[in-house]
């Protein structure tokens, strides 16, 4: 079974600052995805980034950045420039089998990290 | 706003009551999925749909049916629930490209429910 480990159960920074969230999970898979996800506080869920375990380049979107560590199965995001609109739950994600064929696709979450942006 | 759409937006239940949860996705896509959201607990997969065939139940109580007429629509029928059930409830689509799945899931707002 897959689990998603996020240590950080709240993070506060001030505003333009960079913040970096770390992610770690636990996998026998080599072939998966990882996400991180974003839920504001009105609750739709959207997706910021995502990461092919088969590729080595870090994914970039804007100002977020992901350090991926396939051998320490570490997946973290970095925010630069972060803004008031960033303040929100941010969940790491997992998912096996992009390929479908039977069993789970579902996605494995972490239990959240609740970033605040401060003024 | 995502293209997937969920009522109600809350509910309240008892015990003895019989309620249903519909989402709705716009996006054309051919896969839906169920989570359920707690405090404190990470968000936990409970049902997926592929084509209209449920291809995955995580060991969810028998009091939670699942139905998915369409590849648009996926309802959660809530029977005989506990206090400990009350949470969200979200709704995620995707789209399975001829074998080869996406993996971007969209969500909807969810479901606020509470079981009194």
């Amino acid at each position: 079974a897959q689990t998603v480990t996020q240590s950080q159960p709240e993070m506060s920074v001030q505003e333009a600052e960079t913040v970096t969230l770390s992610c770690t999970y636990d996998t026998s898979e080599n072939n998966y995805y990882l996400f991180w996800y974003k839920q504001p506080p009105s609750r739709q869920m959207i997706l910021v980034i995502r990461q092919e375990a088969y590729k080595q380049q870090n994914a970039t979107e804007n100002r977020f950045s992901v350090n991926f560590q396939k051998a320490a199965k570490s997946f973290s995001l970095k925010i630069s420039d972060s803004q008031l609109g960033d303040t929100a739950m941010y969940f790491c994600a997992f998912m096996t089998r992009p390929y479908s064929g039977g069993g789970a696709d579902g996605l494995t979450f972490g239990k959240g990290t609740h970033l605040i942006i401060q003024p | 706003e995502t293209g997937v759409t969920q009522t109600p937006r809350h509910l309240v239940m008892g015990m003895t009551n019989k309620k249903s949860l519909k989402c709705e996705q716009h996006l054309g896509h051919n896969a839906m999925y169920w989570y359920k959201q707690s405090a404190k607990k990470p968000l936990e997969l409970m049902f997926v749909y592929n084509f209209k065939e449920q291809t995955e139940n995580n060991s969810v109580p028998s009091r939670f049916s699942p139905e998915c007429p369409n590849s648009s629509h996926l309802f959660l029928h809530l029977h005989t629930l506990q206090p400990e059930d009350s949470a969200l409830y979200l709704c995620a689509s995707s789209q399975d490209f001829s074998g080869h799945r996406s993996y971007e899931q969209y969500f909807g707002p969810g479901t606020r429910l509470t079981v009194t």
